[in-house]
């Protein structure tokens, strides 16, 4: 079984849609929780991040972390076509000597069409 | 831009060649990391590096070969890679070496092994 599991998509929607991004993971030593953006030919950029169960809010951004189901959500309101791009869940445990060593998912292709 | 950049941004090279990679940070930061991006695949992390020290190795065969020489800047060369190895190789640089530092990513150099 793999650490993280991302829906590899792709995912096409209308421009305006509530998108919902998700991954779920089995290791219960994970306690902080990132999502990456990366657009065609780039790098992945730091989205969102968050240590604690519930709910975090980033303008039209909202990451979701349900520790006791081990299921991270990414919500995108009011879509937009600059939106379209690869969504990348990352995490890991906090302490220890595990230097910045992230686990990811395999990336959700999200279009959103105008 | 990130302030990590990355050179090439494309190689192409046969089984029997011998090339290097380069990374460049312009952000201070103490710890790089190399990773590699295949397609339908996470982010697999290959090597840390803080305060140019090797920190993390993760059992990556010995065709690649890191090399830090200053925080600012880290290699990876390649020799007698297999077409397996194609793929895009991203460097990425943090403040410090914590689990939970923010990672900086460069656009990456897509590599195609003949």
């Amino acid at each position: 079984q793999k650490e993280v599991e991302q829906d590899p998509g792709p995912l096409s929607v209308p421009e305006g849609a509530i998108v919902s991004l998700n991954c779920t993971y089995s290791n219960s030593a994970f306690q902080y929780f990132m999502w990456y953006r990366q657009y065609s030919r780039k790098g992945p950029e730091l989205l969102m991040y968050t240590y604690s169960s519930g709910n975090k809010e980033d303008g039209r951004f909202t990451a979701q972390v349900d520790k006791s189901s081990k299921y991270i959500s990414l919500f995108i309101r009011d879509s937009q076509p600059s939106d379209s791009a690869t969504y990348l869940c990352a995490m890991g445990p906090l302490g220890g000597t595990s230097y910045g060593k992230l686990t990811f998912g395999q990336g959700t292709i999200l279009t959103v069409h105008p | 831009e990130t302030g990590v950049t990355q050179t090439p941004r494309h190689l192409v090279m046969g089984m029997t060649n011998k090339k290097s990679l380069k990374c460049e940070q312009h952000l201070g930061h103490n710890a790089m990391y190399w990773y590699k991006q295949s397609a339908k695949k996470p982010l697999e992390l290959m090597f840390v590096y803080s305060l140019e020290e090797r920190v993390e190795n993760n059992s990556v065969p010995s065709r690649f070969s890191p090399e830090c020489p200053n925080s600012s800047h880290l290699f990876l060369h390649l020799h007698t890679l297999q077409p397996e190895d194609s793929a895009l190789y991203l460097c990425a640089s943090s403040q410090g070496r914590a689990q939970q530092e923010t990672q900086y990513f460069g656009p990456g150099t897509r590599l195609l092994v003949l």
